[in-house]
């Protein structure tokens, strides 16, 4: 059974940093390009970042970009989103989510991120 | 950046039939997924591609799209069914879409 547990998450001052950790057990990791989403209090679903199954590729939200970094050690089965420069607008809950062909097959259950001074 | 848009809300009787639609550019050219949230609960994947669903996941959820239009059925609807439904596309570059999420609520 696919687990994927987030971890990471807290309150942080904006323009402050935090990495966040998907610990992924059930299924080998680097088969799988992975995906970041989040979701802002009382709103929809936002893509934030994808990583290819070996690691070669990264795309990014253009809301993120330059701040974010995917990455991912397959050999821990975790993957990392790096966050910095944080603003009240990345307050949200952050979902790591396995890939499945062109879309997103799993979820795991979220880590909230707060930006507030 | 391909734009995907959804209807705010769907209201539907038990026992009736529910329709969801996800409106973009000829999205039937593309691989539509569908996805479940209920309240304080993470999403889950319900129809993905060509009417495919994950194990566990009823008959009664279904997917078709043509043109601009692509559209989740759920059949014989239930009082569980009730919860928000995001489509997502991936652009064919680099960019994956989420719909602004449905509220389907049973009367």
């Amino acid at each position: 059974q696919v687990q994927l547990v987030e971890s990471g998450g807290g309150v942080v001052q904006p323009g402050g940093s935090l990495t966040l950790s998907c610990s992924v057990s059930g299924i080998t990791l680097s088969r799988y390009g992975m995906h970041w989403v989040r979701q802002a209090p009382g709103k929809g679903l936002e893509w934030v970042a994808y990583i290819k199954s070996d690691g070669s590729n990264k795309y990014y939200a253009d809301s993120v970009g330059g701040r974010f970094t995917i990455s991912r050690d397959n050999s821990k089965s975790t993957l990392y989103l790096q966050m910095n420069s944080l603003r009240s607008e990345d307050t949200a809950v952050y979902y790591c989510a396995r890939a499945h062909g062109t879309g997103i097959g799993h979820w795991g259950q979220g880590t909230l991120v707060t930006v507030s001074s | 950046s391909y734009v995907v848009t959804q209807s705010p809300s769907v209201s539907v009787a038990p026992g009736q039939t529910a329709r969801i639609t996800c409106g973009g550019d000829n999205i039937g050219s593309k691989s539509v997924f569908w996805d479940q949230q209920k309240p304080g609960q993470a999403p889950v994947l319900v129809v993905y591609g060509d009417n495919d669903r994950p194990s566990g996941i009823p008959e009664r959820f279904s997917a078709s799209s043509s043109g601009n239009t692509a559209t989740l059925t759920i059949s014989r609807v239930e009082a569980g069914d009730e919860a928000d439904y995001y489509c997502q596309v991936w652009d064919g570059s680099s960019d994956w879409v989420f719909g602004g999420g449905t509220k389907l609520t049973v009367l």
